[in-house]
């Protein structure tokens, strides 16, 4: 059965501080999909990253990074140097292609209140 | 262009009573999926229709929830006899094409109290 788990429930950092938002998940299909999202207060869940089972490379896009380890079932995302505005829930999700797909399990989410 | 539109905003009811959840997918968008947010949760997926047919309706709790997308653009997810249970956010979500890879666009949310 799918499942994601995020265990941080609540960061606080301060601003220029690197942070780490961890995520587990649990898969039997081998070809799946992860995603990571980031709903600000304002409450719509933005899209950041889509990854395939098959692709382990690391990726950057600017302050934004992710490292999905398949060995340890982890993607996780970290924010370089963070601003007041990356103040969000963040919630990584998981699809399998193999049962049609469509269906994503979110993670609880991480909150994360980054402290000028 | 628009992004994906819920109406009501709000929705306040008494317990017993129906409602009627409204989502606008974006234009062209074939994928429309329905899910309910619960304080300090994910979302918890309910439906996901390909076109007009729901393709996927496991989530849905129990048969007091229904959606239709019957020109496979608008959808309403309908609410039987709501329970104070049901009190959440509704969003909704569209992608293009429908594929299990596919980025979805979220909608703002339909924020449902049952009294």
């Amino acid at each position: 059965a799918q499942k994601v788990t995020q265990a941080q429930t609540e960061i606080s950092v301060v601003e220029k501080e690197d942070v780490t938002l961890d995520c587990v998940y649990e898969t039997r299909d081998t070809t799946y999909y992860l995603f990571w999202y980031k709903q600000p207060p304002s409450g719509e869940l933005v899209f950041l990253i889509r990854r395939n089972s098959f692709d382990e490379q690391n990726e950057i896009s600017g302050r934004y990074s992710w490292n999905f380890q398949k060995s340890t079932s982890s993607f996780n995302f970290t924010i370089t140097a963070s601003q007041v505005v990356d103040s969000a829930v963040y919630f990584c999700a998981l699809s399998e292609a193999g049962t049609g797909g469509f269906k994503t399990i979110f993670g609880a989410g991480t909150r994360l209140f980054v402290k000028a | 262009g628009a992004g994906v539109s819920q109406t009501p905003s709000n929705k306040v009811t008494e317990k017993g009573k129906y409602v009627e959840l409204r989502c606008d997918p974006i234009s062209g968008h074939t994928a429309l999926y329905w899910y309910r947010q619960s304080l300090g949760q994910g979302p918890e997926f309910l439906i996901y229709f390909q076109g007009t047919g729901a393709a996927d309706d496991s989530g849905l709790p129990n048969d007091r929830f229904f959606a239709v997308r019957p020109e496979g653009s608008v959808s309403t997810l309908k609410i039987q006899r709501t329970e104070r249970g049901d009190s959440a956010v509704y969003l909704c979500a569209s992608s293009l094409g429908g594929r299990a890879s596919g980025e979805q666009f979220f909608g703002p949310g339909t924020r449902l109290t049952v009294l």
